[in-house]
């Protein structure tokens, strides 16, 4: 069964840094990989979709790569701002089901102005 | 509306009791999910639907769990005999299609007392 990992659980950085956090999965045989945003007290809002044929997805100061062969995955942020602070969760399928996506634990980001 | 919506936002329950909870998707969409948060965790997926049926209902812990989509755009959770352990918020999500991105609910937030 596929397994996602986030490093770090948190992260705290001053204002303007650029910063990467990290995403692991175990089943290579993935449809596409998510990364959202989750603030506090709130639903998830969808930031980037990396279907399994493309290498990587950008979105203004969002990067995310994605290494299917290695099961890692990143999202780039840079030049950070206090308005970035949220917790970023990673999910893939396990390739089985489209439908069925295994979140990460998330990595917590406080940016400090 | 524009984005998913969910109803119950909040949600207070005596153990034992019979609770459902509803989502409205995005109109068009043809994919809804449920899936469960307990804080601090990544959300856990528990049913994926296409259209009317469940194409994937695996996530489901028990049966007194059962969701329903009857015409294809509403959907139900329903719990039965609720305990203490199903607090949690139930976020509910949906997409154009199984392999697009997914919008998420602001979720219900659900107290078993």
């Amino acid at each position: 069964k596929q397994e996602v990992t986030q490093i770090p659980a948190a992260l705290s950085v001053p204002e303007g840094e650029n910063l990467v956090l990290n995403c692991s999965f175990t089943d290579s045989a993935i449809y596409n990989l998510q990364w959202f945003r989750q603030d506090p007290g709130k639903g998830l809002t969808s930031l980037l979709l990396i279907q399994s044929s493309q290498r990587e997805q950008t979105s203004g100061r969002l990067n995310a790569s994605l290494d299917k062969s290695s099961g890692r995955s990143t999202l780039y942020i840079a030049a950070s701002q206090p308005g970035d602070s949220a917790t970023y969760l990673c999910a893939s399928d396990d390739g089985g089901s489209q439908g069925n996506l295994i979140f990460g634990k998330g990595t917590k980001l406080s940016v400090k102005p | 509306g524009a984005g998913v919506s969910q109803t119950p936002s909040n949600k207070v329950t005596e153990k034992g009791k019979y609770v459902e909870l509803r989502c409205d998707p995005i109109s068009g969409h043809t994919a809804l999910y449920w899936y469960r948060q307990s804080l601090g965790q990544g959300p856990e997926f528990l049913i994926y639907f296409q259209g009317t049926g469940a194409a994937d209902d695996s996530g489901l812990p028990n049966d007194r769990f059962f969701a329903v989509r009857p015409e294809g755009s509403v959907s139900t959770l329903k719990i039965q005999r609720t305990e203490r352990g199903d607090s949690a918020v139930y976020l509910c999500a949906s997409s154009r299609t199984a392999d697009d991105t997914i919008y998420f609910g602001e979720g219900s937030w659900l107290t078993v007392v």
